[in-house]
Parts: C-alpha cells; sequence; structure tokens
C-alpha cells in the first residue's frame, strides 16, 4: 500500500534556527517519485521539488535541501537560517509511475504546521 | 503567465444540493486533477484528466464527477452535497498526462456544506 507519513505535527522555531521535517514513505513499486509542497495560510500549495527514486543525490536550493535515503524510505526536508516567511504548513507526497493511467496522483502525508517566530 | 485559477473562491451550499467549481490551467497544460483537503489533513485524490478523458479517480463516490473541455478547462460537480464534503477543493495542472510530472496548484475553493 502506498502511504506517506509526516510523524512531526507541529513545530516551533526562533528564526535563524536550522529544521527538519521528516516524511517516512511506504511503497511496492521500484520506480516512483517524491514531493514536498508549501501550503501558506492561503492554501494554495506551492510546489517545492520532485525526486525520483532512482536518484539518491541529496539536493540544495538556496536554504533548502532534501535528503532522500531509500534504505530508510525517508525523504527529509531541511530549512538552514529559517525565516518567519517559512511559516506554512509543509506536505510531502508520493506519486508511483505505474499506477494505472493516473499519472498524476499525488498521496500526501498530514502534513506539518512550521511557525518560525521572530 | 497566469498561473491554475479556480472559482468561485467561497461557496456556502445546504445538504442535499448540488454545486459545480471550476478551473482553469496553465496555458500549455494538458492534464488537470482534482483534489479534496479536509481541515487539518492532506489533499486526497479526486480525479485527473487528460486530453478530456479520465485518467484515473480516487476513493470518492458516484456523487463526485468532473469533466475537461476542449480548452482544457475543467470542472468538478458534486451532488446531493453531504456535510462531510466541506472542504477544500484543489485543482492542479501538469503539462505531461502520461508521465508524472510537476503539479501546479491553484488558490482552491472552500466549499462550505450547512
Amino acid at each position: 500500500a502506498q502511504k506517506v507519513t509526516q510523524a512531526q505535527t507541529e513545530i516551533s522555531v526562533v528564526e535563524k534556527e536550522d529544521v527538519t521535517l521528516d516524511c517516512v514513505y511506504e511503497t511496492r513499486d521500484t520506480t516512483y517519485y517524491l514531493f514536498w509542497y508549501k501550503q501558506p495560510p492561503s492554501g494554495e500549495l506551492v510546489f517545492l521539488i520532485r525526486r525520483n527514486s532512482f536518484d539518491e543525490q541529496n539536493e540544495i536550493s538556496g536554504r533548502y535541501s532534501w535528503n532522500f535515503q531509500k534504505s530508510t524510505s525517508s525523504f527529509n526536508f531541511t530549512i538552514t537560517a529559517s525565516q518567519v516567511v517559512d511559516s506554512a504548513v509543509y506536505f510531502c507526497a508520493l506519486s508511483e509511475a505505474s499506477y494505472g493511467g493516473a499519472t498524476n496522483k499525488l498521496i500526501f502525508g498530514t502534513g506539518t504546521l512550521l511557525a518560525v517566530q521572530p | 503567465d497566469a498561473g491554475v485559477t479556480q472559482s468561485p473562491t467561497h461557496l456556502i451550499k445546504t445538504r442535499g444540493q448540488q454545486v459545480t467549481l471550476r478551473c482553469s490551467p496553465i496555458s500549455g497544460h494538458k492534464s488537470v486533477s482534482w483534489y479534496q483537503q479536509v481541515l487539518g489533513q492532506g489533499p486526497q485524490f479526486i480525479f485527473q484528466y487528460y486530453e478530456k478523458e479520465e485518467r484515473g479517480r480516487g476513493n470518492f463516490p458516484d456523487r463526485f464527477s468532473a469533466r475537461q473541455f476542449p480548452n482544457y478547462s475543467s470542472e468538478l460537480n458534486v451532488n446531493a452535497l453531504l456535510l462531510g464534503d466541506s472542504a477544500l477543493y484543489l485543482c492542479a495542472s501538469s503539462s505531461s498526462g502520461t508521465s508524472v510530472s510537476e503539479q501546479f496548484f491553484g488558490p482552491g475553493t472552500r466549499l462550505t456544506v450547512l
């Protein structure tokens, strides 16, 4: 069964602290894709990253970095030197390439609410 | 370029009524997907349409239906509304409907069923 678990419901940090958001996934497929989305209070989901199952290289984009480890089925997200504007709900999601004809079916976790205090 | 647009922004209905939500994808995108997000939860997949054909359906009752038009815009219809249908309905578009690609989401329609 496909499943995404984000065990951290809420995290509160002070500005400039580093913070890591955890994501653990379950899938029986060997080909799959992992995503992170940000949902600010306005409600619109903002795409952050897509990673396929064959690419385990970590990725860095500015203050954002992602650590993909197939051995532990984890795809964690770290924000370095957090800022108040980073406050939002962050979702990890899974898509299986072999799922029937629905190539864009995303399985989302329950999200982690990040509050960055000034 | 304009992003994904959805209308209306907010909607209030009563139980048993029917509702139609609309979505316009990013220009050039041919795939549209619909998600339901109940407060405090992650979005749940409802439908994907590509080139006007349904490509997938999530675990939702037949009261939910959708269609895609020649200009790739889409409508989501929900009949016989229940209180539990109250949620944020999100539309996402992507350039591909035949391979996994980034999906770009609209601002959503917040539906309240009384």
